[in-house]
């Protein structure tokens, strides 16, 4: 069964420094991998997914990149802000899931101004 | 733009009770999910269904049944509701294409005393 970990569990930083956010997963038979970022008592909003073909994903000051081959992926959030505060989850999809996303257990960021 | 919705954010019911939660997506999407989510144990899929009428069982739909009877609606049912159900309960949908991305509603916050 996939195994999906994110470590550091909670992290903090200062306002300005640049976020890097791990995920590692078992089974390098993946079809995708989906970040979400989930803030207190919301659902989740995706921000970015990676096919399995892909190295990395950009948007704004967001880049994801992927090694399927060392079953990990890096969610780098450049110039930090206080708005960054949130959960951040990843998401593994396998081949042959069906389309079920198997979910790490997410690290809590604290930008402080 | 995307949009998935759910009928409460906050319920409160009693042990014994039948609850309903309601979950809408106007994309016309194939696949819905149905998760929960608890502290220390993340997102944990109870059910899903990959068309109307079709469900599968998640990692663990025991308490739950589900029902689909149009495409955009998906419906989960606690036949008599425990405290252990206490819970937030997520539902997403996702189109079946090459990415399969998933979309998330705000969530229901369950109560069961």
């Amino acid at each position: 069964k996939q195994e999906v970990t994110q470590i550091p569990a909670a992290l903090s930083v200062p306002e300005g420094e640049n976020l890097v956010l791990n995920c590692s997963f078992t089974d390098s038979a993946i079809y995708n991998l989906q970040w979400f970022r989930q803030d207190p008592g919301k659902g989740l909003t995706s921000l970015l997914l990676i096919q399995s073909s892909q190295r990395e994903q950009t948007s704004g000051r967001l880049n994801a990149s992927l090694d399927k081959s060392s079953g990990r992926s890096t969610l780098y959030i450049a110039a930090s802000q206080p708005g960054d505060s949130a959960t951040y989850l990843c998401a593994v999809m396998t081949t042959d899931s069906w389309g079920k996303l198997q979910f790490g257990a997410g690290t809590q960021v604290v930008v402080t101004p | 733009d995307v949009k998935v919705t759910q009928s409460s954010r906050y319920l409160v019911k009693r042990t014994g009770e039948k609850v309903f939660l309601e979950c809408v997506q106007d994309m016309d999407h194939e696949n819905m999910f149905w998760y929960r989510q608890d502290p220390g144990l993340g997102l944990r899929l109870i059910y899903f269904s990959y068309d109307v009428k079709m469900k599968e069982k998640g990692d663990i739909p025991e308490g739950y049944s589900v029902s689909r009877e149009k495409k955009e609606r998906f419906s989960l049912i606690l036949e008599s509701a425990s405290t252990n159900q206490t819970s937030m309960y997520l539902c997403a949908s996702s189109v079946r294409d090459i990415t399969y991305e998933q979309y998330f509603g705000p969530g229901t916050r369950l109560t069961v005393t």
